[in-house]
């Protein structure tokens, strides 16, 4: 069975610094996909980004990145120039290939200060 | 806003009774999935429909069940409703074509059983 592990509980960064969120998983799959949702206090889940677990270069949209490292089985996500808006739980996903099911980690809680 | 929607927004029943939750997916997608998310933690996979039949399931009992109807949208029924069913339940639409289709949600249906 897949796991999906975020070990920062909490994490708290002042606007327009750069923060990490750490993800790592547990799987036997070779194809496979991995996600990070946003999911703020309006409890929409919104999708940050996508990463094809064969494509070796990292994802990219706008202020936010990956770095996946495939043998390390990680999966981070960078936002840079952090804004409030920012603000929110943010959940690492992994499918494998032609599955139904999306494995969630248990989320980081992200807060941009003022 | 990812064209989503679910209803209702919020919903309180007492124990042993039966709850119908609803989802219309974005436009020209055909698979919807529901997950159950309890208070803190991440989402767990219920089922997922496709061409109207169940198509995949997590580890949920009997009295979780669905449907899905020709315009793609879906309802999750649950029977016999008990204290440990109250959570937010998400619905993702998906455009079923090959390999594995990102799933975008919709805002939940924060459930409350007293």
């Amino acid at each position: 069975a897949q796991t999906v592990t975020q070990s920062q509980p909490e994490m708290s960064v002042q606007d327009a610094e750069t923060v990490t969120l750490s993800c790592t998983y547990d799987t036997s799959e070779n194809n496979y996909y991995l996600f990070w949702y946003k999911q703020p206090p309006s409890r929409q889940m919104i999708l940050v980004i996508r990463q094809e677990a064969y494509k070796q270069q990292n994802a990219t949209e706008n202020r936010f990145s990956v770095n996946f490292q495939k043998a390390a089985k990680s999966f981070s996500l960078k936002i840079s120039d952090s804004q409030l808006g920012d603000t929110a739980m943010y959940f690492c996903a992994f499918i494998r290939q032609g599955a139904q099911k999306l494995v969630f980690g248990q989320g980081t809680r992200l807060t941009i200060n003022p | 806003e990812t064209g989503v929607t679910q209803s209702p927004t919020h919903l309180i029943k007492t124990r042993g009774q039966q709850v119908t939750l609803r989802c219309s997916s974005q436009s020209g997608h055909n698979t919807v999935s529901w997950y159950q998310q309890a208070l803190g933690q991440g989402p767990q996979f219920i089922f997922q429909y496709y061409r109207e039949e169940e198509n995949g399931r997590g580890n949920f009992p009997p009295r979780f069940s669905g449907l899905q109807f020709p315009n793609y949208s879906s309802e999750l029924n649950v029977n016999a409703l008990e204290l440990d069913d109250s959570a937010l339940y998400l619905c993702a639409s998906s455009l079923r074509l090959a390999g594995t289709e990102t799933q975008y949600f919709g805002p939940g249906t924060r459930l409350l059983v007293l």
